[in-house]
């Protein structure tokens, strides 16, 4: 079992949908990153948290300690929303960045 | 303020060479991480450099290798290239380490 489990791992969506991306993780965490790859390659670091919620623009990132699990919400969604969406978490004995495999989200006009 | 820039963007090698690929952070930051990136086993951490010091290191064997000048440029080395190492390497700063992320925009390598 992965550390880190996401999901859903495909989603699609009408634009203006509300989106839910889910991230679970099973080890010790001093914060945890969402972070957007666009085609290409290039990712961008959307929030990092390491309790309560995060809000920035049309993006909110929530996060529950005790149940060692996140949300990535999307509203009002639109098509370059479309991406992958990355949960990483930092572990809090090993220091060590570990990654989830991804949310691959396609946002139709 | 110029962002994290990673040479060469894109890179062909052929068995057992070596090859250096180099990350320059954002000017101020002081830590450089390095990831690998393969559509088999998703992002996995290589190794974290923070004030010229190896401050952490991902499960890959010693074949691949880092560094980190007083400027805080970074180069990682893979030797002895092997197929499986065919990938987007990626490499991020941020000021101390414990901060928002800012990624580079890869260097894509293909092993032949």
């Amino acid at each position: 079992k992965n550390e880190v489990e996401q999901s859903p791992q495909n989603l699609t969506a009408q634009e203006g949908e509300f989106i839910t991306i889910n991230c679970s993780y099973s080890v010790g965490i001093s914060a945890l990153h969402w972070l957007q790859q666009h085609p290409g390659g290039g990712i961008v670091s959307l929030f990092m948290l390491s309790s309560g919620k995060k809000k920035h623009g049309r993006l909110i990132a929530t996060i529950n300690i005790q149940e060692k699990h996140s949300s990535l919400h999307i509203t009002a969604s639109h098509p370059r929303d479309s991406a992958v969406y990355i949960c990483a978490v930092r572990s809090y004995n090993t220091d060590k960045l570990i990654f989830g495999t991804g949310t691959r989200l396609q946002v139709f006009p | 303020k110029a962002g994290v820039t990673q040479t060469p963007r894109y890179l062909i090698k052929t068995r057992g060479q070596q090859v250096t690929l180099s990350c320059s952070p954002i000017s101020g930051h002081r830590s450089v991480s390095w990831y690998q990136q393969t559509p088999g086993q998703g992002l996995q951490f290589l190794f974290e450099y923070f004030s010229e010091t190896q401050r952490n290191k991902g499960n890959f064997p010693g074949r691949f290798s880092g560094r980190q000048f007083s400027n805080s440029r970074s180069e990682m080395n893979v030797s002895t290239l092997e197929l499986g190492d065919s990938a987007l390497y990626l490499c991020a700063s941020s000021l101390q380490g414990f901060e928002k992320l800012f990624f580079g925009s890869g260097t894509q390598l293909s092993v032949l």
